[in-house]
């Protein structure tokens, strides 16, 4: 988990509220991600950016923003459009490896609860 | 789209027997196929991975991977496994475009039992 840091590792949300889920890195890495783990489903890409200033959509984007102002930084804000948000919020980070192949470092994560 | 399956949601083996965890993939041309190991309440570490070469990798903790691609498999792999193996592992892929995130299977939960 070094490197990237996930706060706060339990969160809980009240119904109607936005709430952010915050990722650093100090690995000067290029692209990050942000992942949902549930039970039995493993990982579900929610959005992820190549560069600073750009993200694209994962798979399950819907009912989740994020913004990627600074390139150590990438928060990520579960809003009240996203109806089941309970889930294990996975952020890693990459660079470039090899022939191109990016290596991905993860964070410890953060357990989201709905009040 | 590329996908990757993990047939096993649970493999349980006996300490110090040899340990395998499968994973088969589907992607667009040449896959780059990785291993992670996940521990309670832990992000995920990576533990190893095949972009080309020998069909036969090796990683962390004595772990160890074959690339079989008439079978499109990349099956993960021990010799003799131990108890603090216990964990969830996650096969994943990605096609050789360099800007395409990876694809991970649902996970496998290895038990080893002692």
């Amino acid at each position: 988990d070094g490197g990237i840091t996930q706060s706060p590792k339990y969160l809980f949300r009240k119904e109607g509220q936005n709430v952010t889920l915050s990722c650093e890195q100090n690995l000067n890495h290029d692209a990050m991600y942000w992942y949902r783990q549930d039970p039995g489903q493993g990982l579900r890409l929610i959005y992820y950016s190549q560069i600073v200033n750009d993200f694209q959509k994962g798979d399950i984007a819907e009912g989740y923003s994020v913004s990627r102002e600074k390139k150590e930084s990438f928060p990520l804000t579960v809003t009240s459009a996203q109806k089941n948000p309970t889930a294990f919020y996975l952020c890693a980070s990459g660079f470039p490896t090899g022939q191109g192949a990016r290596k991905l470092f993860f964070g410890s994560g953060t357990q989201l609860s709905v009040l | 789209a590329q996908s990757v399956a993990q047939p096993e949601d649970q493999v349980n083996v006996a300490e110090g027997n040899p340990l395998t965890v499968k994973c088969t993939y589907s992607v667009s041309g040449n896959p780059y196929l990785f291993w992670y190991v996940q521990y309670p309440n832990r992000g995920l570490q990576f533990l190893l991975k095949y972009i080309t070469g020998d069909n036969l990798v090796k990683g962390s903790y004595g772990f160890e991977a074959e690339f079989n691609k008439s079978q499109t498999s990349f099956h993960l792999k021990k010799p003799s496994a131990l108890v603090s193996d216990s964990a969830l592992y996650f096969c994943a892929v990605r096609g050789p475009s360099g800007n395409t995130p990876l694809v991970f299977g649902k996970g496998t939960r290895l038990s080893v039992i002692a």
